[in-house]
């Protein structure tokens, strides 16, 4: 079956980078997307990668993919209090399993 | 845009109570799903419909039934409720393109306490 990990945590400080890294077992998915929950909401897509791409810049955000060895990872430059939330990577899959998430604090 | 709207919003139940959460969704999108989110476990899936008509259990379907009542909704029902069941539920929906998804859109979740 599929399987996604991240890490639980991660502490940085305001102005700095954060990386978030994933890994997971199902590797057919066209698109592996990060999505965003901020206190007290749903889940809301936050980017995407193409899976035929190594990396991908929006804004702040780039997503890096290593496909051979089945990581996804997220940066985030320039933090700021506002990216404080919990970080889920999805790998499209057809039964849509999501990790437990990285939850991002962020320190003024 | 609606997208994906439960109700309700919070709920309070005594052990051994049922309910049925509601999901509807106005994307025209085949697949929804049912979690829960508890501190520390993430979203783990409880069911999903891949399309209308059809249903099937997920990482924990234990203590819970749903209906595709048609394409637009999708409740989840629980018999019995138990403290175990004190949780955060999210309904999602997708579009689905063969064995796989694209992006999948959430409601806003149901907070529910079983006392």
């Amino acid at each position: 079956g599929e399987d996604v990990e991240q890490s639980l945590f991660l502490s940085v400080r305001e102005g700095d980078s954060s990386v978030i890294n994933c890994t997971y077992t199902d590797s057919s998915s066209t698109y592996l997307y990060w999505y965003k929950q901020e206190p007290g909401a749903g889940l809301q897509l936050l980017t995407y990668i193409f899976s035929n791409m190594d990396m991908k810049q929006d804004q702040r955000l780039t997503v890096l993919l290593n496909k051979k060895d089945k990581h996804l990872s997220l940066r985030i430059a320039d933090t700021q209090t506002g990216d404080s939330a919990i970080y889920f990577c999805f790998t499209g899959g057809f039964k849509t399993i999501f990790g437990a998430g990285t939850r991002l604090f962020v320190k003024a | 845009n609606a997208g994906v709207t439960q109700t309700p919003k919070f709920q309070v139940l005594k052990t051994g109570q049922s309910m049925t959460l509601q999901c509807a969704q106005d994307m025209n999108h085949n697949s929804m799903y049912w979690y829960r989110q508890d501190p520390g476990m993430g979203l783990r899936l409880i069911y999903y419909s891949a399309s209308e008509g059809t249903t099937d259990k997920g990482e924990v379907p234990n203590g819970y039934n749903v209906s595709r009542l048609n394409k637009r909704e999708f409740s989840l029902r629980l018999e019995s409720a138990a403290p175990s069941q004190t949780s955060v539920y999210f309904c999602a929906s997708s579009e689905a393109r063969g064995l796989m998804n694209t992006e999948a859109f959430f409601g806003q979740g149901t907070r529910l306490t079983v006392v």
